[in-house]
């Protein structure tokens, strides 16, 4: 079974600053999916970004990129210029291919991140 | 509109009573899931369900039941609550052959069992 940790229950960062959640993963599949998502106190889940374990290129979504390193089996969530509304928990997530019962995702604990004035 | 909705949003129920949660998606997504959160344990998954009819067990089922006679709807049945299910319950759906691997999900349900 698939395992996410996240070892960094909360974080804080002031704003316009840069700050970088961790994720490390255990897996023996060498195809899969990796996500972040957030979650403001609204409650909703928001997927912020993702990646995909075949591409070597990490992704990047405006402000946000992430450190994908396969062989060390880490996914680290970096956040740039960071703004007040960035304040959620962030949760990182873990899924293999598509088709049949592997279509779920595994998530993390959370990192609950304070953006200050 | 579209989207997925949950009801109720919050319930307040007694240990021993029966309790379920509704989730509804007009997105015809095949994939439908059901996940808790609670404090320190992030999301678990608890059901999940590849199509009508076809259901299978998470990583906590014990204590709930589920069933999905239509594509659209996925109830999550707690028979008997405990306190221990006391948690925010969220629903999420997903096309078969989405390969973002995006799950789209509600607003969430809080269940508070006394």
């Amino acid at each position: 079974a698939q395992t996410v940790t996240q070892s960094q229950p909360e974080m804080s960062v002031q704003e316009a600053e840069t700050v970088t959640l961790s994720c490390t993963y255990d897996t023996s599949e060498n195809n899969y999916y990796l996500f972040w998502y957030k979650q403001p106190p609204s409650r909703q889940m928001i997927l912020v970004i993702r990646q995909e374990a075949y591409k070597q290129q990490n992704a990047t979504e405006n402000r946000f990129s992430v450190n994908f390193q396969k062989a060390a089996k880490s996914f680290s969530l970096k956040i740039s210029d960071s703004q007040l509304g960035d304040t959620a928990m962030y949760f990182c997530a873990f899924m293999k291919p598509l088709g049949g019962t592997a279509s779920k995702l595994t998530f993390g604990t959370g990192t609950r991140l304070q953006v200050t004035l | 509109d579209a989207g997925i909705t949950q009801s109720p949003r919050y319930k307040i129920t007694e240990t021993g009573r029966q309790v379920t949660l509704m989730c509804h998606q007009t997105w015809s997504h095949s994939y439908m899931f059901w996940y808790r959160q609670d404090l320190g344990h992030g999301l678990r998954l608890i059901y999940y369900s590849a199509a009508a009819d076809i259901t299978d067990k998470g990583e906590v089922p014990d204590g709930y039941v589920v069933s999905r006679s239509k594509t659209e709807n996925f109830p999550l049945t707690l028979e008997s609550a405990t306190r221990s299910q006391t948690s925010v319950y969220f629903c999420a759906s997903k096309w078969a052959g989405e390969n973002t691997g995006e799950l789209f999900f509600g607003e969430g349900s809080r269940l508070t069992v006394l």
